[in-house]
């Protein structure tokens, strides 16, 4: 069974720095898809950033970055110039790629809450 | 293009009682994924559905159960309520493998 972990369950950046959020999923499987969700108290789940197991690429939207480092099962996100507007609880999650009777269904950590200092 | 919608947006519900959340989903998806979400911790997958049939199930008991009507969207329903089901409950909606979009939720207390 896959797991995903998410060892940092606090996290606090000043505005406009750079912070590293980390994740490490456990997988025996070699296609998969991997992203990071955003959850302010709105409770809203937002798809922040996505990853394809196959793409060697770390994938970026803006100021969001990942980096993906499949032999060692790391997922990290880090957010560049950090804005009030990004605190909120952040989920890294997984999702198998294929399978007979793949539902798709995705599999998160436990989070790590982001505080960003004015 | 409307978004997932869920109702209600929270209910508080005794121990015993029985539940029906529904969820709306995006236009032009056809799979509904339920989750569970206790307080601080990540989503738990509850069920998923997919052209009206039950498409994978987490490790959730039977009195958790759910529905999907011909329009795509969904009902979960909880019998025997129990304290430890007082959590946020998530929709997401999606095409077949597709990217899944959430909706805001449904908080439920059980006293």
């Amino acid at each position: 069974a896959q797991t995903v972990t998410q060892s940092q369950p606090e996290m606090s950046v000043q505005e406009a720095e750079t912070v590293t959020l980390s994740c490490t999923y456990d997988t025996s499987e070699s296609d998969y898809y991997l992203f990071w969700y955003k959850q302010p108290p709105s409770r809203q789940m937002i798809l922040v950033i996505r990853q394809e197991a196959y793409k060697q690429q770390n994938a970026t939207e803006n100021r969001f970055s990942v980096n993906f480092q499949k032999a060692a099962k790391s997922f990290s996100l880090k957010i560049s110039d950090s804005q009030l507007g990004d605190a909120a609880m952040y989920f890294c999650a997984y999702r198998s790629a294929h399978g007979s009777g793949n539902t798709g269904k995705l599999i998160f950590g436990q989070g790590t809450t982001l505080q960003v200092k004015p | 293009e409307t978004g997932v919608t869920q109702s209600p947006t929270h209910l508080i519900k005794t121990r015993g009682q029985q539940v029906t959340l529904r969820c709306s989903s995006q236009s032009g998806h056809n799979t509904v994924s339920w989750y569970q979400q206790a307080l601080g911790q990540g989503p738990q997958f509850i069920f998923q559905y997919y052209r009206e049939e039950e498409n994978g199930r987490g490790n959730f008991p039977p009195r958790f159960s759910g529905l999907q009507f011909p329009n795509y969207s969904s009902e979960l329903n909880v019998n025997a309520l129990e304290l430890d089901d007082s959590a946020l409950y998530l929709c997401a909606s999606s095409s077949r493998q597709g990217e899944q979009f959430f909706g805001p939720g449904t908080r439920l207390t059980v006293l």
